[in-house]
């Protein structure tokens, strides 16, 4: 499986300010996601990131509030804007794998350890 | 719309099997999967079918899809106390990586 890394762990932020996550993959790949978990909630995809062209957000986030940078194929950073309580959650990058099972498609999702962001 | 359904909490004595179901509503769906998330930790990818298949078995996990009923199962045979954890069941349409996800069931096991 892939190896991904997630730069800060976690971080404690004043409302009013932003917080950028980065996201590190040891393989090359086209896709990489991002989702939000609210605390004590399931996971929700924020928007997919694809190198060389913008994100592409899903209803109900927005580029100003998530903007999402994607310089090469194994890296990514969303960063988080002008923050409020109800932006602390974690934040997990995700990538698509090709699984032993074969084929052409991307059938494992494999996701980063995620970035605890509390608001205050 | 999509979604992704799972009770919540589910307690079981160590070394019994442990049972999560998870109902979905996408019949379009390509792959389900089942992960695990730790307290404080991230999310482990456990174990996932492809919907042309109605089971999967891999150690301790077997997971059945029933394509008809659109119910997901996973299985855990002589369940450890190091199975305590939230498991989540998650559906994919398609070849891209949105996954939908339930609402996550917590496994309690018991000493």
């Amino acid at each position: 499986s892939a190896v991904i890394s997630q730069k800060p762990s976690r971080d404690i932020c004043q409302r009013g300010t932003s917080l950028t996550i980065q996201c590190q993959v040891d393989s090359q790949v086209t896709m990489m996601f991002w989702y939000r978990q609210q605390p004590g909630q399931s996971l929700t995809l924020i928007a997919t990131a694809n190198q060389g062209s913008e994100a592409t957000y899903e209803s109900g986030f927005v580029i100003d509030k998530f903007p999402i940078s994607r310089p090469n194929l194994t890296f990514s950073t969303l960063t988080v804007s002008n923050l409020s309580p109800e932006d602390s959650s974690i934040y997990l990058c995700s990538i698509p794998n090709r699984g032993l099972a074969g084929g052409s498609s991307y059938n494992e999702q494999f996701f980063g350890p995620g970035t605890r962001l509390t608001v205050l | 719309g999509e979604d992704v359904e799972q009770s919540l909490f589910l307690s079981v004595r160590e070394g019994d099997s442990s049972v999560i179901n998870c109902t979905y509503t996408d019949s379009s769906s390509t792959y389900l999967y089942w992960y695990k998330q730790e307290p404080g930790a991230g999310l482990q990818l456990l174990t996932y079918i492809f919907s042309n298949m109605d089971m999967k078995q891999d150690q301790r996990l077997t997971v059945l899809l029933n394509k008809k009923d659109k119910h997901l199962s996973l299985r855990i045979a002589d369940t450890q106390t190091g199975d305590s954890a939230i498991y989540f069941c998650a559906e994919r349409s398609g070849n891209t990586g949105k996954l939908i996800f339930g609402q996550g069931t917590t496994l309690q096991v018991k000493p």
